[in-house]
Parts: structure tokens; C-alpha cells; sequence
């Protein structure tokens, strides 16, 4: 079974449409994080979700939004589309904070 | 702001060879230093983490060195093979906001 799964694998679409990327987890993990991956391997975490708390919250443009129905599910929606938003983008989990993060293998967004 | 900075962006070695990744950081605070291996395609998957109460920590041909003093923590990858070859990221935490370097990229030639 894969610990942390996200869908879709690839996503294509044009600039201001609206997406969304699915995460789940199966470890029975308190927190879940969204990271973007740059073209230039960069990692920067977007969000964290504590006990479907937000957390933390980077300087993220608002048109992104996290949504996390239960504890085992955070998915990300994009509205507005830009062109700076193609990265790959990645969900992970942990119990806790000083613990290791198990990562999906994330989600190729190209904004044509 | 970078918290965490690591070096080199590039590493090439032979088989057989040391690999050693450095980093740094200036948040006193972190309680957490984990290493991650990537291969393209694949998300992150942590190597070996150490904790701040400890100098070094060795799994197999893996082993962290902490200096707390300096604030700065190495990687270190005895008789590197060719299924080495990813991108390596050190991290460092304190709550629930992980910092990453920016990675190094690794080729080990046969």
C-alpha cells in the first residue's frame, strides 16, 4: 500500500483556469504538509495541517488554498492559474514535527 | 531569508569513493536535522535524521556529523556506488516548519 498517494501524476491546463491535487495518507499521521518544487529542485513548504488545523501558512498567493476533510486527506486547490505556478508539487506527512516526513510522489503541474 | 544552506549544488564522485554534503544553519532553535534522498520522479525520502543532543549518528554507509557549536551538520556517504546518483536536501525544524537546503545534486561514476 502506498503511505502517501496524490493524484492526479500530471496535471496540464491553461493559465486561469481552476485545479485541484488530491492527497491521502495511510499512516495514520496528525500532520500533512504541501510543498512546491521548482524547476531548480528547490523545496518550499506551502502549507501544514496539524489535527485538520492550519498551522503554518508561507507567503503563499491566496489563490492557493488548502482543504483537509479529515486527517488523512489535505488537497490542494488553484485558482487562477499563472504560469509561475508550473513546479511539481509535493504532499507529505509526520506524527510530529521532530519526526521524519513521508512524502508522495508528487504532482507535475504545467500551465500552458 | 535562507535558514538552511548547503553546499556543494553539485557533487560528482568515483565508486568507491567519500561523498560529503555540507550544511549550515542560524536558527538555534531547530530540534531536528534530517538528510533526504531523491530520485527523479520520486518524492523525497528521508535518509538518516540526527538530533541535537548527539555529535554523530552512522546508518550503514551513511553517517551524520553535528557540531552544534558551529551550527552546521555534514553527510557523509562511505564507498559511494552508482545507485547513489539522486539529489540530497538537509533539513533542519523546530515545530511544525521544516527548512530545507537547496540539494545537491550527486553522480557517482562507475
Amino acid at each position: 500500500d502506498t503511505a502517501v498517494s496524490q493524484t492526479p501524476k500530471y496535471l496540464v491546463t491553461q493559465m486561469g483556469n481552476d485545479k485541484s491535487i488530491k492527497c491521502e495518507q495511510n499512516l495514520g499521521h496528525d500532520t500533512m504538509y504541501w510543498y512546491k518544487q521548482d524547476s531548480k529542485k528547490f523545496l518550499k513548504i506551502m502549507f501544514s495541517y496539524n489535527n485538520k488545523e492550519l498551522i503554518i501558512n508561507e507567503t503563499v498567493p491566496n489563490r492557493f488554498s488548502p482543504k483537509s476533510p479529515d486527517k488523512a486527506h489535505l488537497n490542494l486547490h488553484i485558482n487562477s492559474l499563472e504560469l509561475g505556478d508550473s513546479a511539481v508539487y509535493f504532499c507529505a506527512s509526520s506524527q510530529l514535527s521532530n519526526q521524519p516526513q513521508h512524502f508522495g510522489d508528487g504532482t507535475r503541474l504545467s500551465i500552458l | 531569508q535562507q535558514q538552511v544552506k548547503q553546499s556543494p549544488q553539485s557533487l560528482i564522485v568515483q565508486k568507491g569513493g567519500i561523498s560529503i554534503i555540507n550544511c549550515a544553519y542560524e536558527n538555534t532553535a531547530f530540534d531536528y536535522f534530517p538528510w533526504y534522498q531523491q530520485f527523479p520522479g520520486k518524492g523525497p525520502a528521508l535518509l538518516i535524521a540526527i538530533r541535537p543532543d548527539v555529535s554523530e549518528k552512522k546508518e550503514g554507509r551513511f553517517t551524520i556529523s553535528f557540531n552544534k557549536s558551529a551550527k552546521q551538520f555534514s553527510l557523509h556517504i562511505m564507498d559511494s556506488q552508482p545507485g547513489d546518483s539522486a539529489t540530497y536536501f538537509c533539513a533542519a525544524s523546530k515545530g511544525y516548519i521544516p527548512t530545507f537546503g537547496r540539494g545537491t545534486s550527486l553522480i557517482v561514476h562507475p
